[in-house]
C-alpha cells in the first residue's frame, strides 16, 4: 500500500541510450512533480503535472520528456543519455498544486557510464 | 530570485546537547517554509511547516521575516534525530517547493 512508487530503484546505462522511470501514486492527489537530487544532494524541481497537465517545466535539456497519461501516473523519459544526467530522481505528489506538502517516492537511482 | 541558504552541510552533536540548523530564504513575497527531513533508507517526508506553528519530534522553528530566517531548533538532541534535513519555501507567484541544499545532522550518543 506504498503511497508513492517509483520503478526501477536503480538503472545503469551506458551513454546514450534512452531510459524511462515510472512513477505512481495510490494517493488520489491531483499533483505530481519530478525532482533531481545531484552528488551533493541539491534537490531541484524538474516538472510539475496537475491532472495530467504541465504546470511547471524548469531549465530541463529537450532530452528529458515527461509523460502524464493519468493523474496516478507521472513518468519520465530521457533521450541520449549523458554523464551528467546521473542523479537520484525523486517523484512526489500532492492534494493539490498549492501546497508545501509533498509526499515523496523512495527515489529511483540512475548511473550513466 | 527565490532561494534557500542552509550554510551547513554537516552538524555533529551529542545526544542531549542543543541543535539549531539553519536555513535562511530570499523570496520578496510572503513566504511559507517548511522543513523535509530524510531518514537513513527512508524517503524524504515533511517535518513541519511554518503556517502550523507545532512541535513535531521537540523540533520547532519561528519565521523570522526581519531576518529572513527559519532555523530549526531542538532542546536537547537524540540520536534517532540523525538524518538529513532540508528547508524548503514556497513561492506563492509559482507555486513551486525550493529546496535548500540540505544539513546532516548526526547526534553522538
Amino acid at each position: 500500500d506504498t503511497a508513492v512508487s517509483q520503478t526501477p530503484k536503480y538503472l545503469v546505462t551506458q551513454m546514450g541510450n534512452d531510459k524511462s522511470i515510472k512513477c505512481e501514486q495510490n494517493l488520489g492527489h491531483d499533483t505530481m512533480y519530478w525532482y533531481k537530487q545531484d552528488s551533493k544532494k541539491f534537490l531541484k524541481i524538474m516538472f510539475s503535472y496537475n491532472n495530467k497537465e504541465l504546470i511547471i517545466n524548469e531549465t530541463v535539456p529537450n532530452r528529458f520528456s515527461p509523460k502524464s497519461p493519468d493523474k496516478a501516473h507521472l513518468n519520465l523519459h530521457i533521450n541520449s543519455l549523458e554523464l551528467g544526467d546521473s542523479a537520484v530522481y525523486f517523484c512526489a505528489s500532492s492534494l493539490f498544486s498549492n501546497t508545501g506538502e509533498l509526499f515523496f517516492g523512495e527515489g529511483s537511482r540512475l548511473t550513466v557510464l | 530570485a527565490q532561494r534557500v541558504t542552509q550554510p551547513e552541510k554537516l552538524l555533529s552533536v551529542f545526544k542531549g546537547a542543543p541543535v539549531e540548523l539553519k536555513c535562511n530564504y530570499s523570496y520578496s513575497g510572503s513566504p511559507e517554509l517548511f522543513w523535509y527531513v530524510q531518514y537513513s533508507r527512508q524517503r524524504l517526508q515533511l517535518l513541519l511547516r511554518h503556517i502550523s506553528r507545532e512541535s513535531i519530534k521537540g523540533f520547532t522553528a519561528d519565521l523570522n521575516k526581519g531576518e529572513t530566517s527559519f532555523h530549526l531548533k531542538k532542546p536537547f538532541a537524540q540520536e534517532e534525530d540523525s538524518a538529513m534535513y532540508y528547508c524548503a519555501l514556497r513561492t506563492y507567484n509559482t507555486d513551486k517547493l525550493i529546496f535548500g541544499t540540505g544539513t546532516r545532522l548526526q547526534v553522538f550518543p
